[in-house]
């Protein structure tokens, strides 16, 4: 059990928008920065937006983040199948003085 | 280019150790945290470790707490998780990446390598 929840799946046609929420606590979410990141199995992931909602370098605008109290969410727009990916949220956890990851999401573009 | 390599997977039985070693080339990595994260077999990415640039703080997961020990040589540019009575359950992909920002308001993790395999098995 993730200390951080998110959606197991979402899915939505391309072109479309699609949002990913990550649900925490006062104690990571509500007190800290978010960040988001990408995963294809058998590869590195891949950093989306940090501090809630900066995108690095290289990271198109199609990818949006936001953050409201202790929840967080990921935007992506003019979906892409090439955007199937697994997609995690983390945060540094006061409690638990450790980094904390969401459960994942698994993007489907159908 | 800046990079990231993990090597040191292999098969362990339970109760076993092995060394995971993480070289980064292309930064200058002595003023970067650094940290620990694995994948294990159909789930999600679980956070293990942090260490500081200078060795100080050390974070570890729970699950970990105990067994792993993290450490660094900035002399060689690398990163190391020694990891003790491996259990089944750390059957894993294990991944090291750079940390940035500052830790305890969210630091966000920029570089990743591609990933060690460890399977823990009699």
């Amino acid at each position: 059990q993730s200390v951080l929840t998110q959606p197991p799946s979402v899915s939505a046609a391309p072109g479309q928008k699609v949002t990913i929420s990550c649900s925490g606590s006062s104690s990571n979410i509500g007190n800290h920065f978010v960040s988001w990141y990408r995963h294809l199995p058998g590869t590195a992931p891949k950093l989306l937006i940090y501090e809630n909602n900066n995108r690095p370098s290289g990271i198109p605008d199609r990818f949006s983040g936001s953050k409201s109290g202790t929840s967080a969410t990921l935007g992506i727009t003019g979906l892409q199948t090439g955007d199937e990916a697994d997609y995690y949220c983390g945060t540094w956890d006061s409690s638990l003085s450790a980094g904390v990851f969401g459960g994942g999401t698994k993007l489907t573009v159908l | 280019e800046v990079r990231l390599v993990e090597s040191g997977g292999g098969m362990v039985q339970p109760g076993g150790s092995l060394r995971l070693s993480c070289v980064g080339s292309g930064f200058t990595f002595r003023p970067f945290g650094m940290i620990w994260v694995r994948q294990a077999p159909g789930k999600g990415l679980e956070w293990l470790s942090y260490i500081d640039g200078s060795n100080n703080p050390i974070h570890y997961a729970d699950s970990v707490k105990g067994r792993f020990t993290i450490s660094r040589d900035n002399a060689k540019n690398s990163l190391y998780l020694q990891m003790n009575n491996l259990r089944v359950e750390d059957t894993a992909v294990y991944f090291c990446a750079r940390d940035m920002g500052y830790l305890v308001l969210g630091s966000y993790k920029d570089i990743w390598g591609q990933g060690t395999m460890v399977t823990v098995s009699s």
